[in-house]
């Protein structure tokens, strides 16, 4: 069975400096998508980033960015610029690219705050 | 505006009781899916459902029953037989079974009165 992994259970960061979350997964597949969800206080989960496991290319979206290391299976999220509003949870997640009726499997997150 | 709507914010459940959890989305997605998240971590799959009138159990199906009646509507029920109800209820969709990102709605809080 997959697991998800966040070994920081709280992170801080000052506004507009660099904060990078850690994940870390464990799978014997060779296909599936690993997701970055934001759970701010009204939580909703809101997706962040997204990176297909065949592709080597990190995925970017804005100032959220992705380090993917296959080999060590491990997926960390880059927040650049740090904002107020990026203050909230932050959940990992993994998807098998086979049938498995698309489930998520979340880590259990890393609860990011934002000094002024 | 398309999304996915999810009904009451909060919900109250008396002992002994069965309430139903409303889901619906306008963005003709396939698949649809329940989570349950407890306090402090991470979502559990309750049910899913690809197609019309077929649905499967996820990892914690014990004491919750779901219908997929319409392709907009996902409800679940949360039944007498689970002991525990108190969470926080979050309804997903995709746009092609397996392979598609997740959208959430907002999300259901169950408390047990």
């Amino acid at each position: 069975a997959q697991t998800v992994t966040q070994s920081q259970p709280e992170m801080s960061v000052q506004e507009a400096e660099t904060v990078t979350l850690s994940c870390t997964y464990d799978t014997s597949e060779s296909d599936y998508y690993l997701f970055w969800y934001k759970q701010p206080p009204s939580r909703q989960m809101i997706l962040v980033i997204r990176q297909e496991a065949y592709k080597q290319q990190n995925a970017t979206e804005n100032r959220f960015s992705v380090n993917f290391q296959k080999a060590a299976k491990s997926f960390s999220l880059k927040i650049s610029d740090s904002q107020l509003g990026d203050a909230a949870m932050y959940f990992c997640a993994y998807r098998s690219a086979y049938n498995q009726g698309g489930k998520l499997i979340f880590g259990q997150g890393t609860e990011l705050s934002v000094k002024p | 505006d398309g999304g996915i709507t999810q009904s009451p914010k909060y919900l109250f459940r008396k002992e002994g009781q069965n309430v139903t959890l409303s889901c619906e989305q306008n963005l003709n997605h396939d698949a649809m899916y329940w989570y349950r998240q407890d306090p402090g971590q991470g979502l559990r799959l309750i049910y899913y459902s690809q197609i019309v009138n077929d649905f499967q159990k996820g990892d914690i199906a014990e004491g919750y029953s779901v219908s997929r009646e319409k392709k907009e509507s996902f409800p679940l029920t949360v039944t007498s037989a689970q002991k525990n109800p108190t969470a926080f209820y979050l309804c997903a969709s995709s746009l092609k079974r397996g392979r598609e990102t997740q959208y959430f709605g907002p999300g259901t809080r169950l408390l047990v009165l």
